[in-house]
């Protein structure tokens, strides 16, 4: 089966601690990205990533950081310095096509990050 | 001014009905546009795509553009309870081939379709 997933479904931090949330992919996409959506909230773009090795901080970079250094992976870990993180976070791939404006992007199920 | 701005709801439509979302940019440069549906703690699930001005229909679905008004919408025609979910409108800033797949989301409207 193809997909993104995402892990862990749920997850809980402790204040001051930092965090890893894990996205996967085997769609063969090029380019993944990381969105936040607090409740009765569209998404916000975190980072996203056109080609392994790069990445590109999205509208709310400040207290997360990526890595992307397999094709297949994208993880975000949340730092401490993010002040307010409890919302739930997903991640999306696409097929990033240059010049193609109808590249969509697809959806893992999401992590509901919970700060204790 | 909000980049991608829906119709606040939310909105209640009777079984059978026609539902309409909507949705306006503020981007003259946006050139394609999304619409995702998101049931209540899932992920977004992409229902169509749209990019030329016009009618563009799948199944009960229907999205409608106009770039001069800067304005897309989406009409879901026999509305089932099963459509009862969060729509999400998505704007893609595309320009000249380098910011390609980078989308706005809009605030989203939820839909509730009652028997």
């Amino acid at each position: 089966d193809g997909g993104i997933t995402q892990s862990p479904k749920y997850l809980f931090r402790k204040e001051g601690q930092n965090v890893t949330l894990s996205c996967e992919q085997n769609l063969n996409h090029d380019a993944m990205y990381w969105y936040r959506q607090d409740p009765g909230q569209g998404l916000r773009l975190i980072y996203y990533s056109q080609i392994v090795n790069d990445f590109q901080k999205g509208d709310i970079a400040e207290g997360y950081s990526v890595s992307r250094e397999k094709k297949e992976s994208f993880p975000l870990t949340v730092t401490s310095a993010q002040k307010n993180p409890t919302a739930f976070y997903l991640c999306a791939s696409s097929i990033s096509l240059a010049g193609a404006f109808t590249d969509t992007q697809y959806f893992g199920p999401g992590t509901r990050l919970t700060v204790l | 001014q909000k980049e991608v701005e829906q119709n606040s709801g939310p909105l209640s439509v009777p079984e059978g009905a026609i539902a309409s979302l909507n949705c306006t940019y503020s981007d003259r440069g946006s050139q394609s546009f999304f619409w995702y549906r998101q049931y209540s703690g899932k992920s977004p699930e992409l229902i169509m795509f749209i990019y030329s001005n016009g009618d563009k229909e799948d199944g009960r679905f229907t999205a409608q553009l106009n770039k001069a008004s800067q304005y897309v919408s989406l009409l879901i025609r026999d509305s089932q309870p099963s459509d009862s979910a969060t729509y999400l409108c998505a704007v893609n800033n595309h320009a000249g081939g380098t910011s390609y797949g980078k989308l706005t989301f809009g605030q989203g409207t939820i839909l509730t379709v009652h028997p």
